[in-house]
C-alpha cells in the first residue's frame, strides 16, 4: 500500500524557517517526480515544486522561488522542503504528492501556521 | 503562472448532469493534453479523477468525463449522486515554466 506521511508543521514566526519531511513506503521511490502541494485555509490548491526521480531537475512556483528548497534522500525514501523567509500568505496545508500534474497518491497534509 | 479560470460553482439534481469549464491559454490548457481534474472534500486530500484530458484511473466511475476544445477542457458529471457534492480542480502542464498550475476551483452542490 502506498502511503505519504508528512511531517513537520507547525507555527513559526514570519521570516523564519521550517523544514518538511515525507516519508514514502509501498512503492519504488526513485521511481517517481515527487511534488509538494500547498492550500491555504478556504483556498484553491498551488503547486509549490517538484523533483525528479535523481533529483537533478527541480521546479517550482514563482511565490517561493529563491526561498523554498525541494530535496530527497531516495536512500531514505524520503522527500524534504526546506522552506525560509516565510510569510503570512505561506500558511497552508503542504500535501506530498507521488508524481507530478496527475498525481493518484497524496498525503494527508501537515499544517504550516506563520504568524507572530 | 496565472490560475486556469473556472466557475465558482455549478449544481444539479440528483440524476442530472453538471459541466464544469476550466480556461487558459496556448501555454497550457490549449497546448498540450496534459489537463486533469481533482475532487476534493472537505478537510481531505484531493482525488485524482480525470488525467491527459480524458482518462479516468482505475476505480472512478464512467460517470465522469472529460474533453477539451481549444484553451478550454471541461468536466462533465452524468448521473449527480450526492457523493458527488465537493470542490473540482483543473490543472495542467503549463510552458510559461515547465511546471504546473490549478483552476481557480468550482464547488458542485447536489440540490
Amino acid at each position: 500500500e502506498v502511503q505519504l506521511v508528512e511531517s513537520g508543521g507547525g507555527l513559526v514566526q514570519p521570516g523564519g524557517s521550517l523544514r518538511l519531511s515525507c516519508a514514502a513506503s509501498g512503492f519504488v521511490f526513485d521511481g517517481y517526480w515527487m511534488s509538494w502541494v500547498r492550500q491555504a485555509p478556504g483556498k484553491g490548491l498551488e503547486w509549490v515544486a517538484n523533483i525528479k526521480q535523481d533529483g537533478t531537475k527541480t521546479h517550482y512556483v514563482d511565490a517561493v522561488k529563491d526561498r523554498f528548497t525541494i530535496s530527497r534522500d531516495n536512500a531514505k525514501n524520503s522527500l524534504y522542503l526546506q522552506m525560509s523567509s516565510l510569510r503570512g500568505d505561506d500558511t497552508a496545508v503542504y500535501f506530498c504528492v507521488r508524481g507530478t500534474g496527475s498525481a493518484v497518491y497524496w498525503g494527508q497534509g501537515t499544517l504550516v501556521t506563520v504568524s507572530s | 503562472q496565472s490560475a486556469l479560470t473556472q466557475p465558482p460553482s455549478a449544481s444539479g439534481s440528483p440524476g442530472q448532469s453538471v459541466t464544469i469549464s476550466c480556461t487558459g491559454t496556448s501555454s497550457d490548457v490549449g497546448g498540450y493534453d496534459y489537463v486533469s481534474w481533482y475532487q476534493q472534500h472537505p478537510g481531505k486530500a484531493p482525488k485524482l479523477m480525470i488525467y491527459e484530458v480524458n482518462k479516468r484511473p482505475s476505480g472512478v466511475p464512467d460517470r465522469f468525463s472529460g474533453s477539451k476544445s481549444g484553451n478550454t477542457a471541461s468536466l462533465t458529471v452524468s448521473g449527480l449522486q450526492a457523493e458527488d457534492e465537493a470542490d473540482y480542480y483543473c490543472n495542467s502542464y503549463t510552458d510559461s515554466n515547465d511546471f504546473y498550475v490549478f483552476g481557480t476551483g468550482t464547488k458542485v452542490t447536489v440540490l
